[in-house]
């Protein structure tokens, strides 16, 4: 009964690589998003789609590449991996956008460590 | 732009002692506030949050009241226990845009001992 799940939690990868992580939730939520928190612990908005669409992409390098397929699935693809990468990433999602007193619940992490 | 001070960590405590953690925020408008508790390992957790000027947020024991006047956001507990230790991140809803996202503080990292 996990609200927000993520797959893989922990993943260790060659600069260069490409990977992809993937969160989905089942609370019946229509918006999700990407933060990343570096290794100082410091969390930062990537993207946000509200009903599979694109609604915030904060200045993020186009080697990520978000997918949502469907309302309750945004997966994150990641081209040439660089050490700089390496982080916390957490999905979270929230009931919809624009309002001010929306929640939002966030998965587990997912730690990726680039070598 | 928006954004969200903490007071710098580590907080480090004795169990039952009273905790504070400072948490002050620059926004355009009335933002809700929330406080967000990490544990060793785990994800982000909602502890609690407020919506509006002069609501009290509270959650196992933890209460922060938004005030206005002094744009703050402090995060108290009046006896905190070694299962406390976490790292704690104050946040504001940014609605700029018109879409919403959470602007977090660095994170204050409390380590309570026996």
């Amino acid at each position: 009964d996990t609200a927000v799940s993520q797959t893989p939690k922990y993943l260790v990868t060659q600069m260069g690589n490409d990977k992809s992580i993937k969160c989905e939730q089942n609370l019946g939520h229509d918006t999700m998003y990407w933060y990343k928190q570096d290794s100082k612990k410091f969390l930062k908005i990537m993207f946000s789609y509200n009903n599979k669409e694109l609604i915030i992409n904060e200045t993020v390098p186009n080697r990520f590449s978000p997918k949502s397929p469907d309302k309750a699935h945004l997966n994150l693809h990641i081209n040439s991996l660089e050490l700089g990468d390496s982080a916390v990433y957490f999905c979270a999602s929230s009931r919809r956008t624009g309002g001010n007193q929306e929640t939002q619940y966030f998965g587990p992490g997912t730690r990726l460590l680039v070598l | 732009g928006d954004s969200v001070t903490q007071m710098e960590g580590p907080v480090t405590l004795s169990e039952e002692a009273f905790l504070t953690i400072n948490c002050t925020y620059t926004a355009t408008g009335y933002p809700s506030l929330f406080w967000y508790v990490q544990y060793p390992g785990e994800g982000l957790q909602l502890l609690l949050k407020a919506t509006k000027a002069d609501d009290k947020g509270s959650n196992k024991g933890f209460e922060a009241t938004y005030r206005k006047e002094t744009t703050s956001f402090h995060l108290e507990k009046g006896s905190v226990q070694v299962s406390d230790s976490a790292v704690y991140f104050c946040a504001l809803m940014d609605l700029s845009g018109g879409y919403n996202k959470l602007i977090f503080g660095a994170g204050t990292r409390l380590a309570v001992h026996p």
